[in-house]
């Protein structure tokens, strides 16, 4: 299993473009969900999804939207950068049930800039 | 609404001392609780977690957690540090509502001192 993998690694964006960052894994988990990382700050959750075509917002969603048209595959798209969302993006996935509350493993990141 | 909090950014420890990283956490039930590690220019990786039961939490690595209810923390150990334990540590709590999201403290960098 390849597990959770994340592309591009890193990225420089202009303020206004639009990216997509992607996000994979190959362990059949219902639960996936994406993170930001900044100094200071530790991990916060930006959307989530508990299958595929459920998609629910988290703490920091704004300027961030997100799909989920299978089980495998979740990605966050960026539809106008701005300076404030440059960051390390980190994908997640777990088991919804397992049966204790599941473990999620993480992806190796992605690290955006916004100039 | 729950979360946690690490009251220490960094912690140095000499190599063969013991290591505690603190993590003290706010919820309105029975908290289910997680410790993370994340190595330079790598993505998180799990160490353990506490869901019932035995208060001492053994995980990977060497590392436990023990669970004081009256306390409300969750403090990360291990008995002898390594050069290797260097890393940054994350605190998580899940979140209650019932979806599998985890709220994170902020984050311990432990510095093992050969």
């Amino acid at each position: 299993n390849a597990g959770v993998t994340q592309t591009p690694k890193f990225q420089v964006l202009k303020t206004g473009q639009s990216m997509t960052l992607q996000c994979a894994q190959d362990m059949n988990h219902e639960y996936m969900s994406w993170y930001r990382q900044d100094p200071g700050m530790g991990l916060r959750l930006i959307h989530y999804s508990v299958g595929a075509g459920i998609t629910d917002q988290g703490e920091v969603p704004n300027g961030y939207n997100v799909s989920r048209s299978t089980t495998e595959d979740f990605p966050l798209r960026l539809l106008s950068a701005a300076p404030s969302q440059t960051s390390v993006y980190f994908c997640a996935s777990s088991k919804s049930r397992d049966p204790s509350p599941a473990t999620q493993y993480f992806g190796p990141g992605t690290r955006l800039t916004v100039l | 609404a729950q979360s946690v909090a690490q009251p220490e950014d960094q912690v140095n420890v000499a190599e063969g001392n013991p290591l505690t990283v603190k993590c003290t956490y706010s919820v309105s039930g029975n908290p289910y609780l997680f410790w993370y590690v994340q190595y330079p220019n790598r993505g998180l990786q799990f160490l353990l977690k506490y869901i019932t039961g035995d208060n001492l939490v053994k995980g990977s690595y060497g590392f436990e957690a023990e669970f004081n209810k009256s306390q409300t923390s969750f403090h990360l150990k291990k008995p002898s540090a390594l050069v290797s334990d260097s890393a940054l540590y994350f605190c998580a709590v899940r979140d209650q509502t019932g979806a599998n999201n985890l709220f994170f403290g902020t984050g311990t960098r432990l510095t093992v001192i050969p």
